[in-house]
């Protein structure tokens, strides 16, 4: 089992364009969710999913959207990168009833 | 609401000293207490969790934790470190029903020192 994938590990961006981070995981797991991290604010979730087609808001949602269109994709959509969404970024899975969160590696964001 | 407090970002130990490394909560209905560790460049990883039942928690590579429901605290504690224990250690939070929603502390970077 590969776990928790992400793509890519880093990326650049200039202000103003847009991109999507990939996550997938082979466990089968019915929930994702996707985090920041920042210096010395711990991770902040951005939006998860508790199963195909449904998708809610986390703690820090604007600038980003979802979709979850199969169980084990979660796309990340940044809409128009901001120098403010400089950060790193972590997918997690966990199984329905267990709280155990999966990460994966995470992908490295930069925006000038 | 539910938050998660660790007041040291920071912690210098010694090679095999003991270390603590503190955490509260708030909360207003029951939880589930985790420790997560993040070494350099990686993902998180699951070091112990409290669900319910023994409030002595043990975990991978030697540590544990003890959940305090009196002083909403989940203390990290390890009687003896290692070099290979410098990481970040992460306390979270989440409710017990439904989508867990996790809250994350801030962090407390170990740092052992040889």
């Amino acid at each position: 089992n590969a776990g928790v994938t992400q793509t890519p590990k880093f990326q650049v961006l200039k202000t103003g364009q847009s991109m999507t981070l990939q996550c997938a995981q082979d466990m089968n797991h019915e929930y994702m969710s996707w985090y920041r991290q920042d210096p010395g604010m711990g991770l902040r979730l951005i939006h998860y999913s508790v199963g195909a087609g449904i998708t809610d808001q986390g703690e820090v949602p604007n600038g980003y959207n979802v979709s979850r269109s199969t169980t084990e994709d979660f796309p990340l959509r940044l809409l128009s990168a901001a120098p403010s969404q400089t950060s790193v970024y972590f997918c997690a899975s966990s199984r329905q009833g267990a709280a155990e969160q999966f990460f994966g590696p995470g992908t490295r964001l930069t925006v000038l | 609401a539910q938050s998660v407090t660790q007041l040291d970002s920071q912690v210098p130990v010694f090679e095999e000293a003991p270390v603590e490394l503190r955490c509260n909560y708030s909360s207003s209905v029951s939880v589930y207490l985790f420790w997560y560790v993040q070494y350099p460049n990686q993902g998180l990883q699951l070091l112990l969790k409290y669900l319910s039942g023994s409030t002595l928690v043990k975990g991978i590579n030697g540590f544990e934790a003890e959940f305090n429901k009196s002083q909403t605290s989940f203390h990290l504690r390890k009687p003896s470190v290692h070099i290979s224990d410098t990481a970040e250690y992460f306390c979270a939070v989440s409710d017990s029903g439904g989508y867990q929603k996790v809250t994350f502390g801030t962090g407390t970077k170990l740092q052992v020192i040889p």
